[in-house]
């Protein structure tokens, strides 16, 4: 079965600094693994996406993520946090076939300290 | 393009009494979620159509909740009776059903059962 964890709840970065949000995953399959980001009272936005093409997946907003086969891993980075940063970041798995169910983590929020 | 849409944004009911949630899609999205996001919480899937007919309801409490996607377009999401722990977000997202996958989310409806 397909899981995934994020491994911090809370990240707190100072404007100007790298962001690091933490992501594991568990899949059986080849997997499909996306960043998700919501700001108060918002649906969540799709910020990148890997499916088993380049494993440094760039997306909006100067956000990437490395897919790390070996380590299970999908972080996410940016190299200098805004303001406007600030929301929760939902990591996601999904299996490449069947339903294609989304499997979501708790969600890490971020802070950014003027 | 029109994203995906919601209503209400928010509702406050008692328990006991019921509720009707409303979604529209991006047209031409076959695939339609309804999820349940409890504060501090990743969103939960509740129940997935594929066009109108029903692909995923194994996480969806049948005795007191029920959807519906009549023509393949709109859905309605129901509780009746509410409880107190039904006090969640519950967001709509669609998508083309393809092996991509990309979900695209409302922004949700706020619940407060009393």
């Amino acid at each position: 079965a397909q899981s995934v964890t994020q491994l911090d709840s809370h990240v707190s970065v100072s404007e100007g600094t790298p962001v690091l949000l933490r992501c594991n995953y568990s899949s059986s399959y080849s997997p499909s693994l996306f960043w998700y980001v919501q700001h108060p009272n918002k649906g969540l936005q799709l910020l990148l996406k890997y499916t088993s093409a380049a494993t440094l997946v760039k997306g909006i907003n100067g956000f990437e993520a490395e897919f790390k086969k070996s380590e299970t891993s999908f972080h996410l980075t940016k190299p200098s946090a805004h303001m406007s940063d600030a929301a929760e970041y939902f990591c996601v798995v999904t299996t490449t076939s069947g339903t294609y169910k989304y499997i979501f983590g708790t969600g890490t929020r971020l802070k950014v300290l003027a | 393009e029109a994203g995906v849409a919601q209503s209400p944004r928010y509702k406050i009911i008692e328990k006991r009494q019921s509720v009707a949630f409303w979604c529209n899609p991006i047209s031409g999205h076959a695939t339609l979620y309804w999820y349940q996001q409890i504060l501090g919480q990743g969103p939960k899937l509740l129940i997935q159509f594929q066009n109108n007919g029903v692909v995923d309801d194994s996480q969806l409490p049948k005795d007191r909740f029920s959807a519906e996607r009549l023509k393949g377009v709109d859905s309605t999401l129901k509780i009746q009776p509410a409880k107190l722990e039904d006090s969640a977000v519950y967001l709509c997202a669609s998508s083309t059903g393809d092996a991509k996958n990309i979900q695209y989310f409302g922004a949700g409806t706020r619940l407060s059962v009393l």
